[in-house]
């Protein structure tokens, strides 16, 4: 099965800043078959992005997603106090299909 | 309004089986493409898919769990039902029911609900 490790495991920054998290496969994505959750504490993960770069319904602009292969990135240009979350990869490429551990975005 | 809501037993013991349900409305699992998955997410590790229930009741199961896992629907009660056997406690962590509509990604998940094996 494909290993999921995203980078860092913690993020700390402020409020405005860009955020830039990783999620590095461990064998290539078909298709780029890549989807980008949101998960606050004590809640369900939601859905962000889908397919490496297609945003899901009523998911800002200030988040996009890229890569393909084995290299995967979501970008968050400018943080919004809502944004400080765990954010989990998931390839659905390959069954089965596989998360990451997360990445922890915490406020500086 | 799509919702989706996990209910079972917060406590089980090991060995014994596991059942848990996912109640949903807003949505047809009759509909093309639809799909209800299970998703679970140990204590501080990632989330491990389960199982899936499909429109055209076609079940898939994670390969290194099938043999303990049993996936069924309810079209009456809009529900749909996991069961795991022979449970232990590294089976302990929230259980996620979620939707599917297209591909292998979950468009809205439920609130999710905690398990804990133990004897």
């Amino acid at each position: 099965e494909i290993v999921l490790t995203q980078s860092p495991d913690t993020l700390s920054l402020s409020p405005g800043e860009r955020a830039t998290l990783s999620c590095r496969a461990s064998q290539s994505v078909t298709s780029s078959y890549l989807a980008w959750y949101q998960q606050n504490p004590g809640q369900a993960p939601r859905l962000l992005m889908y397919g490496a770069s297609t945003r899901a319904t009523g998911i800002p602009d200030r988040f996009s997603g890229s890569g393909s292969g084995t290299d995967f990135t979501l970008t968050i240009s400018r943080l919004e106090p809502e944004d400080f979350a765990v954010y989990l990869c998931q390839q659905y490429g390959s069954s089965p299909i596989t998360f990451g551990r997360g990445t922890r975005l915490e406020i500086k | 309004q799509i919702t989706l809501k996990e209910s079972g037993p917060t406590l089980v013991r090991p060995t014994q089986t596991l059942t848990l349900t996912c109640t949903f409305s807003g949505f047809s699992l009759s509909t093309r493409g639809v799909g209800v998955g299970w998703i679970r997410q140990p204590p501080e590790k990632a989330l491990e898919w389960l199982a899936l229930f499909f429109w055209d009741d076609e079940k898939r199961y994670s390969p290194s769990l099938k043999r303990r896992l049993t996936i069924t629907k309810d079209t009456s009660k809009n529900q749909v039902v996991l069961t795991m056997t022979n449970m232990d406690t590294v089976d302990t962590g929230t259980y996620y029911c979620a939707q599917r509509t297209a591909d292998w990604y979950f468009v809205l998940w439920g609130r999710g609900t905690p398990v804990t094996v133990s004897s």
